[in-house]
């Protein structure tokens, strides 16, 4: 059973446009959301994270949506750029010291 | 912020002969590490839990006899790929918790193991 569903798988944004990915979970024990970007040939890296006492938390151009009562968040990022072409990837987090389970990633397209 | 090292970032080898890869928290001691899969254009799978002095923690599937894990010192897991098949060509990738701060999980920048 997949813990964390993300969609979707690929995407396609005008230089300037604003990108949407969503991400749900099942599992109410998790109490932390990142998400990280990933460029080919790379290790992720962290780009946000939040936790699920606050709706929504901003960094830059990148904004996380909590909604914690539809056990969803999602990855705003405004003014996309063509340097944002990445795959992004969200995932979750129960106890504590446990490994993060990651979402199956959306391929962020920005065309220039 | 946190780093962590890894090392290869690229290795091929024959089939049937064995490959280390090293994960080193340059910066934190890591009680935890993480040892992860990812085959091409897919998520990242977790393999096992790396416990710094006792036996590595492993996923359903994965074999433990296969992927050795050692987790000697507070800054350095180590994964041994042992007789390597074509099958086990992909992407490895570590990652551990900074003890401090807000429960970032840093990762390695990955080994691609091709074997040929």
């Amino acid at each position: 059973q997949q813990q964390v569903k993300q969609s979707p798988q690929s995407l396609i944004v005008q230089k300037g446009g604003i990108s949407i990915i969503n991400c749900a979970y099942e599992n109410t024990a998790f109490d932390y959301f990142p998400w990280y970007q990933q460029f080919p040939g790379k290790g992720p890296a962290l780009l946000i994270a939040i936790r699920p006492d606050v709706s929504e938390k901003k960094e830059g151009r990148f904004t996380i949506s909590f909604n914690k009562s539809a056990k969803q968040f999602s990855l705003h990022i405004m003014d996309s750029q063509p340097g944002d072409s990445a795959t992004y990837f969200c995932a979750a987090k129960g106890q504590a010291g446990t490994a993060l389970i990651f979402g199956k990633g959306t391929t962020l397209s920005v065309s220039s | 912020g946190a780093v962590v090292s890894q090392h290869p970032s690229r290795v091929i080898c024959k089939s049937g002969t064995s490959v280390k890869i090293e994960c080193r928290s340059l910066d934190f001691q890591a009680t935890t590490m993480f040892w992860y899969r990812q085959f091409p254009k897919q998520s990242l799978m977790l393999m096992a839990t790396s416990n710094e002095g006792s036996k590595a923690t492993y996923e359903q599937g994965v074999e433990k006899d296969k992927f050795l894990i050692n987790h000697a010192s507070l800054t350095l897991s180590t994964l041994t790929v042992t007789s390597a098949h074509p099958e086990d060509s992909s992407f490895y990738i570590c990652s551990a918790r900074e003890p401090l701060g807000e429960e970032g999980y840093t990762f390695g920048s990955g080994t691609r193991l091709t074997v040929v």
